[in-house]
């Protein structure tokens, strides 16, 4: 079975704080990607790699970056952590272009992040 | 796709069928998805219809595409506490890229 796991669960962390999130995928795929899911307003994309050192803005990639030095790991980092980026952040890996029909995305389980 | 439009909340009765309704935006995806959030999870895959077709059939899952109106319907027959979560719509931002348009994803309350 695929694999994607995300090492936090749950952070609580303080205003102004540098955050990693980080996700590893098991199965060789080929792109990653972060999104942010909250309440009314579903999976929001941050950003999506889709190669190793390849890396590409989503919809809202304000107060974020990505770094993937290897292919299975794909980190999200909030260089100065805010209230308003309190939220769950979900990885997903996939192998095929998501426009071919095969391409599924794999999802981790999510961490949750309370800024205070 | 944009803008994927869903309702935010469904109430069933256990037995009854669940209907669930999206909108998509771009009339060239060849693929549309539905993805089920279980409680404290990630997403899953549900299901997903190829573009030429109308309808497709997986066991109680019914998927029926209106291609003329952007519409897409998922049907659950003889729903189960087991189908309470969060589903998704999602339709390929183009067709061969690697990004999907998430709609807000439907609750679903399975009541006894």
């Amino acid at each position: 079975d695929v694999k994607v796991t995300q090492s936090s669960r749950y952070l609580v962390k303080r205003t102004g704080e540098k955050v990693f999130l980080e996700c590893v995928q098991d199965m060789d795929h080929e792109n990653m990607f972060w999104y942010r899911q909250d309440p009314g307003l579903g999976l929001r994309l941050i950003y999506f790699s889709y190669d190793v050192k390849m890396k590409e803005k989503g919809d809202i990639p304000e107060g974020y970056s990505v770094s993937r030095e290897k292919k299975e790991r794909f980190s999200l980092i909030l260089e100065s952590a805010s209230t308003n980026q309190t939220s769950m952040y979900l990885c997903a890996s996939s192998f095929y272009p998501v426009g071919g029909g095969s391409g599924e995305l794999f999802f981790g389980e999510g961490s949750r992040l309370t800024v205070l | 796709g944009e803008d994927v439009e869903q309702s935010l909340f469904l109430s069933v009765r256990e037995g009854d069928s669940s209907v669930i309704n999206c909108t998509y935006t771009d009339s060239s995806s060849t693929y549309l998805y539905w993805y089920k959030q279980e409680p404290g999870a990630g997403l899953q895959l549900l299901t997903y219809i190829f573009s030429n077709m109308d309808m497709k059939q997986d066991q109680r899952l019914t998927v029926l595409l209106n291609k003329k109106d952007k519409h897409l319907s998922l049907r659950i027959a003889d729903t189960q506490t087991g189908d309470s979560a969060i589903y998704f719509c999602a339709e390929p931002i183009s067709s061969n890229d690697y990004k999907l348009s998430f709609g807000a994803g439907t609750t679903v309350t399975v009541r006894a």
